[in-house]
């Protein structure tokens, strides 16, 4: 089955600093991966998705994440973290539910906090 | 949030009470879903309509009880709950759900307490 992992349960960084977010997968086969962000009291929002091509992939409000076949990561990166960008951050992986059916399987989640 | 809506918000039920939970999608997709996020656990997937038939998930307690009368309504009807069951209740929709890597579209979710 496929699966990912999000190692840190909250990532601290100073505005204006770099920020990451890290995901780790396991997958047969090519992988599709997923970021959401979910602020408080809202649903999910995508963020962006890697399915083939180049291994960086820019998103929504500035994101973008690196896919590392061979470290079987897709880490989320932006250049200068923002207040705004505190929440918690999901990362997923398409898996087969039936033979027509995909689902996507979530990480545990990361929370982020951006410090003035 | 216009896309995905849910109604109520909020819900605080008895474990005898019935109540519903409502999603619609204004983005014309195909698919629907309802999720269920606890504190400290996964995003569970409980239930995929597509093209408004139902895919299974048999690890669904059958107190949770779907509907979806067409493509953009989609409904979770509870009855008999427990206090576990005290989640967030979350409707996404996407255009399609096979063969593509398909984003889903979430609503801000149903807060349910049962007491």
């Amino acid at each position: 089955a496929q699966s990912v992992a999000q190692p840190e349960d909250q990532v601290n960084v100073a505005e204006g600093n770099p920020l990451t977010v890290k995901c780790t997968y396991s997958v047969s086969g090519n992988p599709y991966l997923f970021w959401y962000v979910q602020y408080p009291n809202r649903g999910l929002q995508f963020l962006l998705k890697y399915i083939t091509g180049d291994n960086l992939v820019k998103g929504s409000y500035g994101f973008e994440a690196e896919f590392n076949k061979s470290q079987t990561s897709f880490h989320l990166k932006k250049p200068s973290a923002l207040v705004s960008d505190s929440a918690l951050y999901f990362c997923a992986v398409r898996d087969l539910w039936t033979y027509n059916t995909d689902k996507l399987i979530f990480g545990t989640g990361t929370r982020l906090q951006v410090f003035p | 949030e216009t896309g995905v809506t849910q109604t109520p918000r909020h819900l605080v039920m008895g474990m005898t009470n019935k109540k519903s939970l409502k999603c619609e999608q204004h983005l014309g997709h195909n698919a629907m879903y309802w999720y269920k996020q606890s504190a400290k656990k996964p995003l569970e997937l409980m239930f995929v309509y597509s093209l408004e038939e139902r895919v299974e998930n048999n690890s669904v307690p059958s107190r949770f009880s779907p509907e979806c009368p067409n493509s953009s309504h989609l409904f979770l009807h509870l009855h008999t709950l427990q206090p576990e069951d005290s989640a967030l209740y979350l409707c996404a929709s996407s255009q399609g759900t096979s063969g593509g890597a398909y984003e889903q579209y979430f609503g801000p979710g149903t807060r349910l307490t049962v007491t």
